[in-house]
């Protein structure tokens, strides 16, 4: 069994500045991870994933996350966030044979504070 | 660019009666999925379907539910006999079915059980 926790509900960020939203996730198998963003009143669109190789994963919207084996991570990060960046994130995790199903964590909404 | 679409956007029904969400996945892909998201809680998987079957389901994915693909287009998601705890914002994806392979999500159709 695979299970995500983000352990941020909410992060209020100031325009410009950096941001860091955390993921753990626990599984007893390799996996995919994933983070997707979801606008207000909008569906689920991927931001980026790590399937394998560079542990380095660069994204849409100048996003970047790194999986961490040991501490079964996967960080998202932006160095500087724009007002449009307020949106809810999703880490979430799969299996790695096709059509896996997505196991999601619960969510952290991003504020952008001008 | 292709996209996977859902209709109605919002549905609204008494509880006990029959619904039938729709979806129209992305035109070459070969794996459907539904998941949905209960208002302010985590986006949780519901069924897989390939091939013409149910290839994994939830354990929420009991026998009020039913997933068809009664033409070459649509996936539709039947709920029996709706109940209060069904309102929540319902999402379809589609996915080529490689391993890795990005699953499209659909904007969401909101149902509310009165």
């Amino acid at each position: 069994a695979q299970s995500v926790t983000q352990l941020d509900s909410q992060v209020p960020v100031f325009e410009e500045a950096p941001v860091e939203l955390r993921c753990n996730y626990s599984s007893s198998v390799s996996v995919y991870l994933f983070w997707y963003v979801q606008y207000p009143n909008q569906g689920l669109q991927l931001l980026l994933k790590y399937l394998s190789g560079s542990t380095l994963v660069k994204g849409i919207n100048g996003f970047e996350a790194e999986f961490n084996k040991s501490q079964t991570s996967f960080h998202l990060r932006k160095p500087s966030v724009h007002i449009s960046d307020t949106a809810e994130y999703f880490c979430a995790v799969s299996g790695r044979s096709s059509a896996s199903k997505i196991i999601f964590g619960s969510g952290t909404r991003l504020s952008i504070r001008p | 660019e292709p996209e996977v679409t859902q209709t109605p956007s919002h549905q609204v029904t008494q509880m006990g009666q029959e619904v039938i969400l729709r979806c129209v996945p992305i035109s070459n892909h070969l794996y459907f999925y539904w998941y949905r998201q209960i208002l302010g809680q985590k986006v949780e998987f519901l069924v897989s379907f390939y091939n013409n079957e149910i290839s994994e389901k939830s354990e929420i994915f009991d026998d009020q539910f039913s997933v068809e693909r009664p033409d070459g287009s649509n996936f539709t998601l039947k709920i029996r006999s709706t109940k209060l705890e069904d309102s929540a914002m319902y999402f379809c994806a589609s996915s080529g079915g490689g391993s890795g392979d990005e699953q499209f999500f659909g904007p969401g159709t909101r149902l509310t059980v009165l």
